[in-house]
């Protein structure tokens, strides 16, 4: 099992909706990660788990809310967006030991908040 | 000042043909790694090719080479009998000091638009 999954592919809000978005892997990878990622630019970090703690935060603001409940689940939690927050949310996910440090993306998220 | 730069935001390339898509990078960390991320409009990051700062030879893996010139900081992406299919966006990315424990993101370059015309 080599994938990434991110559900929902899209999701549409208005700016006092609470939803979530939800990653997972199952090849055992200790770090993940949400980028975020507007139409024409390159995906931008938001926020790394490793170990299933919050390692990086790139001091996005409160309104997202990461948790990574087991190894295996990444969720960002979202509140009170605004309309510049409509991007596309990728997740992904290496593991710690060995390897390249190559990421494994997820198809993403494709968010839109009205 | 950025660390991984792409200078061409776009590109047109005719079937079949060869393409070279630049990227030069900034790092004064003597172990890095370098990336091509291809993202078709569906939005999925692909995993092209890897080149890690040490290794002695350009990487290759099937129609896809790095060019990689360490004193130039130069790891061009070689696409050869380019497909329609390779029509996306092409990122090149940094990893930097890792050593097998640290957890830190890649950083990406802007971007190239590369679109294979018939």
């Amino acid at each position: 099992d080599t994938e990434v999954t991110q559900t929902p592919k899209h999701l549409v809000m208005g700016m006092t909706n609470k939803k979530s978005l939800k990653c997972e892997q199952h090849m055992g990878h200790r770090a993940m990660y949400w980028y975020k990622q507007k139409a024409k630019k390159p995906p931008e970090l938001m926020f790394v788990y490793s170990y299933e703690k919050l390692s990086i935060n790139e001091s996005v603001p409160s309104r997202f809310s990461p948790e990574c409940p087991n190894s295996s689940l990444l969720n960002l939690h979202l509140h009170a967006l605004q309309p510049e927050d409509s991007a596309l949310y990728l997740c992904a996910s290496r593991p710690l030991a060995g390897g390249t440090g190559e990421l494994f993306f997820g198809e993403g998220s494709r968010l839109t908040v009205l | 000042a950025q660390k991984i730069t792409q200078t061409q935001p776009g590109m047109f390339v005719q079937e079949k043909e060869a393409v070279t898509l630049d990227c030069t990078y900034d790092t004064s960390d003597p172990s890095y790694g370098l990336f091509w991320y291809k993202q078709p409009s569906s939005g999925e990051m692909i995993f092209l090719i890897y080149q890690g700062s040490y290794d002695q030879q350009n990487a290759t893996e099937g129609r896809y080479s790095l060019n990689f010139q360490k004193a130039r900081k130069s790891a061009n992406l070689v696409i050869s009998a380019s497909q329609l299919g390779d029509s996306a966006m092409y990122f090149c990315a940094m990893r930097e000091g890792y050593s097998g424990g640290g957890a830190d993101g890649l950083t990406f370059g802007k971007g190239t638009h590369l679109i294979i015309q018939p």
